[in-house]
């Protein structure tokens, strides 16, 4: 299953709203997860069964989507969520995980 | 809070071999399936092998099998993989990561270790 993101670069202003995009070449149900990276940082889970948040992460993060389709928002930009987004089915079985190539959130 | 702590990474030849350990603390882990996911340099991330709980199943990404190996021990909390027949492709930084369920999403990761293969 490949994953693509889009955009590959999203530019937006502290306090603005920002929606990345996931689409899976074939059906993954809800089994799409969100993780966060920072320069020089391991990933951090941010949601997993395509909407739910992981334990401590903000309500400005919210994910919506089934099937292909997928989009993560956060809803007001904090200095802090300046980072790279990605996404990850976990469908398949035998497993097969696989990322999307990334959307890189920056300041504008 | 859970710890995952990568060792072993380093700087090794094309075809040659290294071994990756990750220390787990502050879990029970024989509850989990473990996981290691790779990153090379400038790119996004790539799922690399799976370990059941008790070790019975093991299931690597395509590019690795035959040349990784993955195991634990869990007497002593630790996650392994066993690199051989390295290739310049092969550079990235390791992370151990905890899998949440059979098929799995990854809820804490490792702070990774570098893997360079260079002559």
């Amino acid at each position: 299953i490949v994953m693509t993101q889009s955009p590959a670069t999203l530019s937006v202003s502290p306090g603005e709203r920002a929606t990345l995009s996931c689409r899976a070449s074939q059906g993954v149900s809800s089994n799409l997860a969100w993780y966060q990276q920072k320069p020089g940082q391991a990933p951090r889970l941010l949601i997993y069964g395509a909407s739910t948040r992981d334990t401590g992460v903000p309500a400005r993060f919210s994910g919506r989507g089934s099937g292909t389709e997928f989009t993560l928002t956060i809803s007001s930009l904090q200095s802090e969520d300046f980072a790279v987004y990605y996404c990850q089915q976990y469908n398949n079985w035998p497993p097969e995980f696989t990322f999307g190539g990334g959307t890189k959130v920056e300041i504008k | 809070e859970v710890q995952l702590v990568e060792s072993g990474g380093g700087l090794v030849q094309p075809g040659g071999s290294l071994r990756l350990s990750c220390a787990a603390s502050e879990f029970t882990f024989t509850a989990y399936w473990m996981t290691w996911v790779r990153q090379a340099p400038g790119k996004g991330l790539e799922w690399v092998a799976n370990i059941k709980q008790d070790g019975s199943e093991k299931y690597y990404v395509d590019s690795v099998k035959g040349r990784f190996s993955i195991s634990r021990d869990n007497a002593n909390n630790s996650l392994y993989l066993q690199m051989n027949s390295l290739r310049a492709e092969d550079t990235a930084v390791y992370y151990c990561a905890r899998a949440v369920g059979r098929i799995a999403f990854f809820d804490y990761w490792g702070q990774g270790a570098l893997v360079s293969v260079s002559s």
